[in-house]
């Protein structure tokens, strides 16, 4: 399998319920992120790792715990949702090619995980 | 802060139409500039970027120059087909310490046969 996958394509969940999105990226980079996508605004970064290290986190509030065991995996863990947490989590990679303090190639996505929190 | 501004839509044209999508960024530094399209149901695709002044990105028959005089990267194409229909977002990456991509809200784009 190439490019970047994510499971579940879709997962409906409780405000109680513990869950847990995967991303899995075949293409040899070294950074990979979790944007959320919501209807009306602009795509929002949430977490980015680079060479397993993380090195943003755009103030997302603590129900949301991102995991990257190696460079390939990226997880984000789910817990208490509420309502408003509803949206399209795209996980996303790309190869740092400047050696620098982040990633500066190009981002590829993967399909996403359709969230809804009832 | 760092922003970019592109038409929401939806926009709705007629097969073989002329194509422009307006973008215009806020950023510190010298971005790199990207154009990325949505299909239903999937994930966001690169469709174009380009990363200094003047160049043209293109790619599916879509271009679009990067305008730093005017801090703009419109999307252009000449003759848009039915399966054009999407959601086109316009970013950027400036690469100042915040390592991800800033995004426009979307422009759907509807063709009708």
């Amino acid at each position: 399998e190439t490019g970047v996958t994510q499971t579940p394509r879709h997962l409906v969940m409780g405000m109680t319920n513990k869950k847990s999105l995967k991303c899995e990226q075949h293409l040899g980079h070294n950074a990979m992120y979790w944007y959320k996508q919501s209807a009306k605004k602009p795509l929002e970064l949430m977490f980015v790792y680079n060479f397993k290290e993380q090195t943003e986190n755009n103030s997302v509030p603590s129900r949301f715990s991102p995991e990257c065991p190696n460079s390939s995996h990226l997880f984000l863990h789910l817990h208490t949702l509420q309502p408003e947490d509803s949206a399209l989590y795209l996980c996303a990679s790309s190869q740092d090619l400047a050696g620098g303090p982040g990633p500066t190639d190009t981002q590829y996505f993967g399909p996403g995980t359709r969230l809804t929190v009832l | 802060g760092n922003s970019v501004t592109q038409m929401e839509g939806p926009v709705t044209l007629s097969e073989e139409a002329f194509l422009t999508i307006n973008c215009t960024y806020t950023a510190t530094g010298y971005p790199s500039l990207f154009w990325y399209v949505q299909y239903p149901g999937e994930g966001l695709q690169l469709l174009l970027k380009a990363t200094k002044a003047d160049d043209k990105g293109s790619n599916k028959g879509f271009e679009a120059t990067y305008r730093k005089e005017t801090t703009s990267f419109h999307l252009e194409k000449g003759s848009v087909q039915v399966s054009d229909s999407a959601v086109y977002f316009c970013a950027f990456y400036s690469g100042g310490g915040a390592d991800g991509l800033t995004f426009g809200k979307g422009t759907h784009l509807i063709i009708q046969p």
